[in-house]
């Protein structure tokens, strides 16, 4: 089946700091990639769609400055905290988005970030 | 505005119980539902379902949906430590996923 890997599974930073995490499609081509946001005991929260080749688009209350996200090719998107708080702090999963297939969205196994 | 309503949010019971979750939703354009379970890292997919009053079978876990009173049920027979997680219901509109709280499910021995 369709795999994703995210990278790096988990990372604790400094606050002020940025951090890239890295989602990748390893045996297919994924044209959207979708980012999610989910703090302790909570559900996921979609954050923004990212599309190959085009801007992100972004969710109602989620800062395009400072959670940038680039999908520069069919297999690779990437969501950049910046300027990251200890507010920031969450579990945060990609998914990419397979039209027509069984259940369409394969996610990602998650990054936590802690920042202190 | 796209919701979806899980119940309960939380539930423990015994090994060996039935349970059911519950999960509602008010979605414009909507395609289908999806029942994840989650432990520790991402959810892991259960169940799709579209058409109403097919029931989805894998192993002691069932599902439902209800089209026209907008909802569905997860079952779990027979229930064992390891189906301790929590169950996400997504409902899926125009593209994207929205997902309910959650109900975190915790099996006793």
């Amino acid at each position: 089946g369709a795999v994703v890997s995210q990278h790096p599974s988990w990372v604790i930073c400094k606050s002020g700091t940025s951090v890239k995490i890295e989602c990748r499609s390893l045996d297919f081509q994924a044209t959207t990639m979708f980012w999610y946001r989910q703090f302790p005991k909570q559900s996921l929260m979609l954050m923004a769609t990212s599309n190959e080749g085009s801007k992100a688009t972004y969710e109602q209350g989620v800062e395009k400055d400072k959670f940038l996200i680039n999908h520069a090719s069919l297999t690779l998107s990437t969501l950049t905290v910046t300027s990251a708080h200890p507010e920031d702090s969450s579990f945060y999963i990609c998914s990419a988005y397979i039209p027509g297939l069984a259940y369409e969205q394969y996610f990602g196994p998650g990054t936590r970030l802690t920042v202190t | 505005e796209d919701k979806v309503v899980q119940s309960p949010l939380s539930l423990v019971v015994h090994e060996g119980d039935t349970v059911t979750l519950n999960c509602s939703y008010e979605v414009t354009n909507f395609r289908s539902l999806l029942w994840y379970k989650q432990e520790k890292k991402a959810p892991t997919f259960l169940f799709m379902l579209t058409s109403s009053g097919i029931e989805k079978k894998s192993g002691r876990l069932s599902s439902i949906l209800d089209k026209k009173e907008l909802f569905s049920i997860l079952n779990i027979t027979a229930t064992q430590t390891g189906d301790s997680a929590i169950y996400l219901c997504a409902v899926k509109g125009a593209q994207k996923l929205v997902f309910g709280q959650g109900t975190r499910l915790t099996i006793n021995p």
